[in-house]
């Protein structure tokens, strides 16, 4: 069974500019949440998603927004790139909220 | 504020070894302990998970071990390899799953 998948695999970005990242989630999940990590750090939630509804939201500003399709695929977009957004973006799928997470690879966004 | 609290920053252990990663927290609404390990480039994979209502939990080489009354829980790798190498992560969710806090991380490297 394929896991999490995530597209582009990297990202090279100027600042200003905006960025979408996409997720598909393990067959059957219906929950997705997204994470930031910075070198060196642990992965910081952004969003989660369940059955196309947002359900919680992390301490970012409003330029970082998501939505979940349908298909429970989603996007992250973030607009106005600051040197800072320079991360490995993490999307993790789960059945339902509050269960086991599963990580993709992540989407590694470099802002020059 | 850090809501998961990770110990030691690093560890070096020889081959054979047991490895001790340690995680504490605060907020008694914590219901669900998964680890994390992850590679570089890689994003993080589920490792163990343990829920409040155990005081230990053993897949194979990996153990955790949960102290409810000391809001403390720990990892121990037993028989350490070269292969365990990597970076190692606790977290924390509450029965609302909104979100997993994660600790800051340990890099683990294992002595052939």
């Amino acid at each position: 069974d394929a896991g999490v998948t995530q597209s582009p695999t990297h990202l090279i970005k100027t600042r200003g500019q905006h960025v979408t990242l996409r997720c598909s989630p393990i067959s059957g999940h219906k929950s997705v949440s997204w994470y930031q990590q910075v070198l060196g750090q642990g992965p910081q939630f952004i969003f989660q998603y369940y059955e196309k509804e947002e359900r919680g939201r992390g301490n970012f500003p409003d330029r970082f927004s998501a939505r979940q399709f349908p298909n429970y695929s989603s996007e992250l977009n973030v607009n106005a790139l600051l040197l800072g957004d320079s991360a490995l973006y993490l999307c993790a799928s789960s059945l339902v909220p509050n269960n086991e997470q599963f990580f993709g690879p992540g989407t590694r966004l470099t802002v020059l | 504020q850090q809501q998961v609290k990770q110990s030691p920053q690093s560890l070096i252990v020889q081959k054979g070894g047991i490895s001790i990663i340690n995680c504490a927290y605060e907020n008694t609404a914590f219901d669900y302990f998964p680890w994390y390990q992850q590679f570089p480039g890689k994003g993080p994979a589920l490792l163990i998970a343990i829920r409040p209502d155990v005081s230990e939990k053993k897949e194979g080489r990996f153990t955790i071990s949960f102290n409810k009354s000391a809001k403390q829980f720990s990892l121990h790798i037993m028989d350490s390899q070269p292969g365990d190498s990597a970076t190692y992560f606790c977290a924390a969710s509450t029965n609302t799953g909104n979100q997993f806090y994660f600790g800051t991380g340990t890099s683990l490297t294992v002595i052939p």
